[in-house]
């Protein structure tokens, strides 16, 4: 089986501008997560879901979004980009079952100049 | 809310073994989870204890925990070069699917 695939890998962006990213999760899997990971403040949840809703939302701004598609591809949206926004993003799907183990892809790296 | 604390760094010999710790303050995740990351790469999946185990062994790596004082630790043995990376300890916390990370442990191994 294929593992999770993120795209692009690497991304340079400008301050004020929009981002959007795409995950593809393992087939068969239905949920969706995302993490932001950078050096100061480590791993942190974004959002999750699930049959195409979003189940549970971490704590971050309205700039940041996403949405998931009947195949279970997700994409993330980080609008007004800002230089904080800088980070590797993580996206981990699961099957959601018993003992939920997530499976996470490479990440895309962002840069914000 | 859940807090996942880990030491930041290790250094051990190339075939001795590592025992990474991690403490946290939220117990109702059934399951806890480590995972490791490589420079570059995202995390990988190790491996997880149920919340009702003691100790779970899966070949090299050995996973304990601790439900009275809230203590998970991995040692991995007959460590190797290539176990160099950042150890990520996790459970469940706060919803659907949200998995809190402590700070990682960054392994070292030297000859």
């Amino acid at each position: 089986k294929a593992g999770v695939t993120q795209t692009p890998r690497y991304l340079i962006k400008t301050r004020g501008q929009q981002v959007t990213l795409s995950c593809s999760p393992i087939s068969g899997h239905r949920s969706v997560s995302w993490y932001q990971q950078t050096p100061g403040q480590g791993l942190q949840f974004l959002f999750e879901y699930f049959s195409e809703t979003q189940r549970n939302k971490g704590n971050f701004p309205g700039r940041f979004s996403g949405r998931q598609f009947s195949n279970s591809r997700s994409e993330m949206n980080v609008s007004t980009l800002e230089l904080g926004d800088s980070a590797l993003y993580l996206c981990a799907s699961s099957f959601d079952g018993p003992n939920n183990e997530q499976f996470f892809g490479p990440g895309t790296r962002l840069t914000v100049l | 809310g859940e807090d996942v604390e880990q030491s930041l760094f290790l250094s051990v010999r190339e075939g001795d073994s590592s025992v990474i710790n991690c403490t946290y303050t939220d117990s109702s995740s059934t399951y806890l989870y480590w995972y490791k990351q490589e420079p570059g790469a995202g995390l990988q999946l190790l491996t997880y204890i149920f919340s009702n185990m003691d100790m779970k062994q899966d070949q090299r790596l050995t996973v304990l925990l601790n439900k009275k004082d809230k203590h998970l630790s991995l040692r991995i043995a007959d460590t190797q070069t290539g176990d160099s990376a950042i150890y990520f300890c996790a459970g469940f916390s706060g919803g659907y699917n949200k998995l809190i990370f402590g700070a990682g442990t960054r392994l070292a191994v030297h000859p």
